[in-house]
C-alpha cells in the first residue's frame, strides 16, 4: 500500500463480540475515511475524521485518531453476520486524492 | 438519496482494444476521481477532476484518458489494453472539492477483463 498499513490483515471473530482494526499512515494528512467492502463490490463510505479530531461515533462505529503517532483504530461493537467485509482506511493528504491502507479483511461467524 | 452512477458495471475487452468507462456524480457535486481495484488490492487513485478542470493526477498510465463534461459526468478512456488493466474501476465524488473536508461517495464499480 502507498500510505501504511492495516492489521490485522484478517480478523475472525464470532456474532456479538467487538472487533478492533488499525490503521498507521506515514504522511500528515487533512482527514482520515474509513470504508466497507463486500466481496469486491463498491466502496460505502463509513466515517470520516479529521485530522484535529481524536474520536468519532457513528452507530456500532467509534474511530479513534492519533496524530503524534500517525494511527487510527476502527472499532464495530456487537458486530453481525452483515458485518463480514474488507475494510479500508482512506487518507487525504490535502490533495484531494484518497491514499488506501491494505485493509482488513473482517469475518464475522454467526 | 442520489448515488454515483457507473456504466457499464462489467466490461470484457481483448487485448489491444479500448474501452469507455462513464461515471455519473452525485448531484451538484463538483470533483469526480478515478481509482483502480486489482485482485486483492487497495484501490489506487488515478485521477480527478474539479469543475471539469483535471486536479490532480496518480499513477494513471499514458495509454489512459479521462475528462469531464459541462454536464459534470466524467469518461475514462483505455486504449491498448493490456491484462494488467484487468481490475475494478471506480469513480467517487464529492462536494467542493478543494475545501477541506473532503468526503468521496464511490459508485459501484465497473469490473474490467481483459482477455
Amino acid at each position: 500500500s502507498q500510505q501504511g498499513e492495516e492489521d490485522p490483515q484478517a480478523l475472525s471473530i464470532q456474532e456479538g463480540e467487538n472487533a478492533t482494526m488499525n490503521c498507521s499512515y506515514k504522511t500528515s494528512i487533512n482527514n482520515l475515511q474509513w470504508y466497507r467492502q463486500n466481496s469486491g463490490r463498491g466502496l460505502v463510505h463509513l466515517i470520516l475524521i479529521r485530522s484535529n479530531e481524536r474520536e468519532k461515533h457513528s452507530g456500532r462505529l467509534r474511530v479513534t485518531l492519533d496524530t503524534s503517532k500517525k494511527s487510527s483504530s476502527l472499532l464495530i461493537t456487537a458486530s453481525r453476520a452483515a458485518d463480514t467485509a474488507s475494510y479500508f482506511c482512506a487518507t487525504d493528504t490535502y490533495g484531494n486524492k484518497l491514499v488506501f491502507g491494505a485493509g482488513t479483511i473482517l469475518r464475522v461467524k454467526s | 438519496a442520489a448515488g454515483v452512477i457507473q456504466s457499464p458495471r462489467h466490461l470484457i475487452k481483448e487485448k489491444r482494444e479500448t474501452a469507455t468507462l462513464k461515471c455519473y456524480p452525485i448531484p451538484r457535486h463538483d470533483t469526480v476521481y478515478w481509482y483502480q481495484q486489482g485482485p486483492g488490492q487497495d484501490p489506487q487513485f488515478l485521477i480527478s477532476f474539479y469543475e471539469k478542470m483535471q486536479s490532480d493526477k496518480g499513477s494513471i498510465p499514458d495509454r489512459f484518458s479521462a475528462q469531464q463534461f459541462s454536464d459534470y459526468h466524467s469518461e475514462l478512456n483505455m486504449s491498448s489494453l493490456e491484462l494488467g488493466d484487468s481490475a475494478l474501476y471506480f469513480c467517487a465524488s464529492s462536494l467542493n472539492g478543494r475545501i477541506s473536508y473532503n468526503e468521496q461517495f464511490f459508485g459501484p464499480g465497473t469490473r474490467l477483463t481483459v482477455l
